[in-house]
C-alpha cells in the first residue's frame, strides 16, 4: 500500500507568481482535502475534492484553485502569491470522507 | 462557525505518568472527531477516529473520548514515553465536510 505523496518537497517563489503543488492519494482513496499550516498554527482547511468535484471549501479566496484527477491525484494551485501564502501546505486522503492519512507536505516560502 | 480549542497549548511530564490532553469545539452537529500527531517540520499522523455516534476508541496506550451534547473530547496517554514528544492535534469533520483543527497542544515527556 503506498502512503501519501506530495512534491516538490521545499518551494521558494516571489511575490505576484503563480505555484502548483502536487499530491497522490493513498491506493483506493477517492477524497483529497488540501490543508495550510502557518508555524505554530493547526492545519486550515482550504477545500476537499471527492471524485474529482470540489465538496468542500474553507475561507480561502478564489486564488486558491485546485483539481483532481481521474486516479484521485490532486493539485493546488495558488495565483497572485502573497508573504502570507508562506506556509506548510499539506494533502490529506481518505475514502469516503473517513480517517484522513496525511503526506509531508511542501514548504512553500514567498519573498 | 464551529471552532476547536485545544487546552493546554503546551505541557511537560515526566516519563511514566498518564497524561490528558483536552478539545472542546462549539457546535456538536459533527461527523466525527480524529486526533493526529505532528512531528516538528513533518505531516500529520492519524492516531484515533471517533465517529459521532461513538464514545471513545482505543488504540495501545491512546484512548480518545467523545461527549458530542458537551462539545468536548480527551485524549488519554497512559505511561507517557520521551517518544510521544510531538504536537497534538484534534479535528472535527461538520456536517458541510469541512475540517476544523484546534492549534494544539505541544506536548514534552521528560526522560
Amino acid at each position: 500500500e503506498t502512503g501519501v505523496t506530495q512534491s516538490p518537497t521545499h518551494l521558494i517563489k516571489t511575490r505576484g507568481q503563480q505555484v502548483t503543488l502536487r499530491c497522490s492519494s493513498q491506493s483506493g482513496h477517492n477524497t483529497v482535502s488540501w490543508y495550510q499550516q502557518a508555524l505554530g498554527q493547526g492545519p486550515q482547511f482550504i477545500f476537499q475534492y471527492y471524485r474529482e468535484e470540489e465538496n468542500g471549501r474553507g475561507n480561502f479566496p478564489p486564488r486558491f484553485s485546485g483539481l483532481q484527477f481521474p486516479n484521485y491525484s490532486s493539485e493546488l494551485n495558488v495565483n497572485a502569491l502573497e508573504l502570507d501564502d508562506s506556509a506548510l501546505y499539506l494533502c490529506a486522503s481518505s475514502l469516503d470522507r473517513t480517517k484522513e492519512y496525511f503526506g509531508p507536505g511542501t514548504r512553500l516560502t514567498v519573498t | 462557525k464551529q471552532e476547536v480549542t485545544q487546552i493546554p497549548a503546551a505541557l511537560s511530564v515526566p516519563e511514566g505518568e498518564n497524561l490528558v490532553l483536552n478539545c472542546s469545539f462549539t457546535d456538536s452537529a459533527i461527523y466525527n472527531l480524529q486526533w493526529f500527531r505532528q512531528d516538528p517540520g513533518k505531516g500529520l499522523t492519524s492516531l484515533l477516529l471517533i465517529q459521532s455516534s461513538q464514545r471513545e476508541q482505543t488504540s495501545g496506550r491512546l484512548n480518545a473520548s467523545l461527549d458530542k451534547s458537551s462539545g468536548r473530547s480527551t485524549l488519554y496517554i497512559a505511561a507517557s514515553q520521551p517518544g510521544d514528544s510531538a504536537t497534538y492535534l484534534c479535528a472535527v469533520r461538520d456536517r458541510d465536510d469541512k475540517i476544523i483543527f484546534g492549534k494544539g497542544t505541544r506536548l514534552h515527556i521528560l526522560p
